[in-house]
C-alpha cells in the first residue's frame, strides 16, 4: 500500500487565487510528521511546512497552510494568493517514528500558475 | 555553510566508470540522508546515517552503491560500474536529529548522466 498518495498529477490555478493540493497518508504509528516540499525546475527541494501528528492546530507559514484532518489521514496543502513563482512540483512526505526516520514521499503534484 | 552542499552539481560519466558524489550537511546536523530522483519521478530513499550508529542501507538498489560518512559530517556516495539506469539526480539531506518533528533539509542535488 502507498504510504503517501497524491492524486493530482497536475493542477492549474490563476494568479492571486487559492489552490489546494491533496495528500493522504497511511501509517499505524501514533507519532509522525507530515511535510510539504516545493521543487522548482531547478531541482532544489525546498521545505515549506510541517505538521506533527499531535499538533491540534493546522500549521501555517505565510501563504502556506496545511489542512490536517487526522481521522481522514489527510494533510492537504493550501496556497493562498498564488503567484507565478509558485509554479513547481509539490511533494507531500511523511516521517514515521517506526519508519526508520526517513521521509517517504508521494509522487508529487505539478502546479502551474497562470495569469 | 548555511545549507546542505553537494558536489559536483553535474556529472557526465561513461558506462562502467565509478563515480563519487559528495555531501556536506548543515553544521550540527547529526542525521544525513541520500535520495535518488529519476526523471519525472518521486524521491527514492537510498541510505541514512545517524551519529555513530550503523547506517540504514535498506534503500540501496544494488551492491554497486555504497556510502560512507567520515567524522560524522561529510558523506560520499559511490556508484561503481555505472549503468545508464543510474542516471538521476542524487539528493543529499540532513536534519538536526531523528524524530518525526525534525525537518529534513535538502541540497541542490548532483545530476548524474551515464552515457
Amino acid at each position: 500500500a502507498q504510504k503517501i498518495t497524491q492524486t493530482q498529477p497536475g493542477m492549474f490555478v490563476q494568479e492571486k487565487e487559492a489552490v489546494t493540493l491533496d495528500c493522504t497518508y497511511d501509517t499505524s504509528d501514533q507519532s509522525y510528521g507530515l511535510f510539504w516540499y516545493k521543487q522548482p525546475s531547478s531541482g532544489e527541494m525546498i521545505f515549506l511546512i510541517y505538521q506533527g501528528s499531535y499538533d491540534e492546530q493546522n500549521a501555517t507559514e505565510g501563504r502556506y497552510s496545511l489542512n490536517f484532518q487526522k481521522a481522514r489521514k489527510s494533510a492537504n496543502l493550501v496556497i493562498s494568493a498564488s503567484q507565478l513563482g509558485d509554479s513547481a512540483m509539490y511533494f507531500c512526505a511523511m516521517r514515521e517514528t517506526g519508519g526508520g526516520n526517513k521521509l517517504t514521499f508521494g509522487t508529487g503534484t505539478q502546479l502551474k500558475v497562470e495569469l | 555553510g548555511a545549507g546542505v552542499s553537494q558536489s559536483p552539481s553535474n556529472k557526465v560519466t561513461e558506462k562502467g566508470k565509478d563515480v563519487e558524489l559528495r555531501c556536506d550537511p548543515i553544521s550540527g546536523h547529526t542525521a544525513l540522508y541520500w535520495y535518488r530522483q529519476s526523471l519525472g519521478q518521486g524521491l527514492e530513499f537510498l541510505i541514512y546515517f545517524q551519529g555513530n550508529s550503523a547506517p540504514d542501507k535498506s534503500g540501496l538498489p544494488s551492491d554497486r552503491f555504497s556510502a560512507e560518512r567520515t567524522g560524522g559530517s561529510v558523506s560520499t556516495l559511490t556508484i561503481q560500474r555505472t549503468q545508464q539506469e543510474d542516471s538521476a539526480v542524487y539528493l543529499c539531506a540532513s536534519s538536526l536529529a531523528l524524530g518525526p518533528g525534525n525537518t529534513i533539509y535538502f541540497g541542490e542535488g548532483s545530476w548524474l548522466t551515464v552515457v
